[in-house]
């Protein structure tokens, strides 16, 4: 089945210890990316990937990073965690360059809790 | 530079009667306009995507969308609301640019479906 997963899919921290959630999709996507969902904001990205060892920041990258070693793979890693990064985090796959129209497919979703 | 604004962060609408999703957006370049659905602890799913071809975009589950550059929107509708389509919706826009690959979401509208 085409899917994109995370792991894990709740998780709950404390301030400063760093953590990864990981991405993976089995869809032979070059673009992937990340997304952070607040309420009343809507979904703002992270950071994405046009391909392998290819990365660039989205709209909000502070405090974050990212990782593309594998084409299938994207995780997202929180150094240092603080808890105005607790939010639902969606991670994406796209065949193409989204300007193209190209649909993107979501993940379930990390809800990450930072104390 | 690009944004999104759905006019109505929550609309209510009885079973069976027409449904109004309204988006505009700005954008420096040719956008490529899409809506997206995220269920209750779902992902999200795409329902339509305009990509400078006809301005009436039909998509999935009875929902369309038509592009109106001289009023920059993309208003969703569907002329009979089911209780499946309880949800939240959100409008997305990315610009055709010569690099890189940032969208921009709305902030979403929930939809409450009463029978």
């Amino acid at each position: 089945e085409a899917q994109v997963t995370q792991n894990p899919r709740y998780l709950i921290t404390v301030t400063g210890k760093k953590l990864t959630v990981t991405c993976s999709q089995n869809m032979n996507h070059e673009y992937m990316s990340w997304y952070r969902q607040d309420p009343g904001l809507g979904l703002r990205q992270i950071y994405y990937s046009m391909n392998v060892e290819v990365t660039d920041k989205g709209d909000v990258p502070e405090g974050y990073k990212v990782s593309r070693k594998e084409k299938r793979n994207f995780p997202l890693i929180l150094e240092s965690p603080s808890p105005n990064q607790t939010s639902l985090y969606f991670c994406a796959s796209s065949t193409g360059r989204l300007a193209g129209g190209h649909e993107q497919y979501f993940g379930p979703g990390t809800r990450l809790t930072v104390t | 530079a690009q944004s999104v604004t759905q006019l109505d962060s929550h609309v209510s609408v009885s079973e069976g009667t027409p449904v109004l999703l309204r988006c505009n957006y700005s954008s420096s370049y040719s956008p490529s306009l899409f809506w997206y659905v995220q269920h209750p602890n779902k992902g999200l799913q795409l329902l339509l995507k305009y990509t400078s071809a006809a301005t009436l975009v039909k998509g999935i589950n009875g929902f369309e969308a038509e592009f109106k550059k001289s009023e920059t929107s993309f208003h969703l509708t569907k002329p009979s609301a089911h209780m499946s389509d309880a949800a939240e919706y959100f409008c997305v826009v990315i610009s055709i640019k010569a690099a890189g690959n940032k969208l921009t979401f709305g902030g979403g509208t929930r939809v409450l479906v009463k029978p």
